[in-house]
């Protein structure tokens, strides 16, 4: 089955700065892959996702790149603010239409 | 529009005990999961519906686990008898249809406490 792993665990950044997740994917069917954002006490909600027929998407502050080649993908966070604080999941979905998710990165942004 | 609503919101138990969790997903919304989601760690597919029929349970813990979907709307997950290793948050998501691309949207979760 799919395995996704993500990296860092932790990532800690200054107010304004930019924040950088990366994860791998082991199947090479998977073509879709979300980003989720968790709050304290709060389910997952999406951020960002990228089909694979794309190798970049952009939402305000918020990019996610995709190297099908290379089997990894990325989030970008620029300009990040206090309300960044969270924990971000990545996620990659294959033709079976199953979700798996990677371990997290939780994101601090100090003033 | 209402998102997925979960309820209880926690819950603490003694082991070999049971308990039940509910989920109502967004209106409309074919496909309905359940996710297992231990501290520190993604979330865990335990089970999906599509409509009222179970389309991958293939990480339930079939022993002590159960979910239904009665009418292809609402849903319940049962432990009978919990574990400690079950301590975890359980969420439910839903999603329009089932494939490649759906967005699935997330409930807040039922955080369990099995002491």
């Amino acid at each position: 089955g799919e395995n996704v792993e993500q990296h860092p665990s932790t990532l800690s950044v200054q107010e304004g700065d930019s924040a950088v997740i990366k994860c791998t994917y082991s199947d090479s069917a998977s073509n879709y892959f979300p980003w989720y954002k968790q709050e304290l006490g709060k389910g997952p909600q999406l951020i960002i996702d990228i089909r694979s027929n794309v190798g970049e998407k952009k939402d305000q502050r918020i990019a996610v790149t995709l190297n099908k080649t290379a089997k990894h993908f990325s989030l970008h966070i620029t300009e990040t603010q206090p309300e960044d604080s969270a924990v971000y999941f990545c996620a990659a979905m294959g033709s079976w239409g199953k979700l798996q998710f990677g371990a997290g990165t939780q994101v601090v942004v100090t003033p | 529009e209402a998102g997925v609503a979960q309820s209880p919101r926690y819950k603490i138990i003694e082991k070999r005990q049971s308990v039940a969790f509910w989920c109502n997903p967004i209106s409309g919304h074919a496909t309905l999961y359940w996710y297992q989601q231990i501290l520190g760690q993604g979330p865990k597919l335990l089970i999906q519906f599509q409509n009222n029929g179970v389309v991958d349970d293939s990480q339930l813990p079939k022993d002590r686990f159960s979910a239904e979907r009665l009418k292809g709307v609402d849903s319940t997950l049962k432990i009978q008898p919990a574990k400690l290793e079950d301590s975890a948050v359980y969420l439910c998501a839903s999603s329009l249809d089932t494939g490649v691309g759906e967005t699935q949207y997330f409930g807040p979760g039922t955080r369990l406490l099995v002491l």
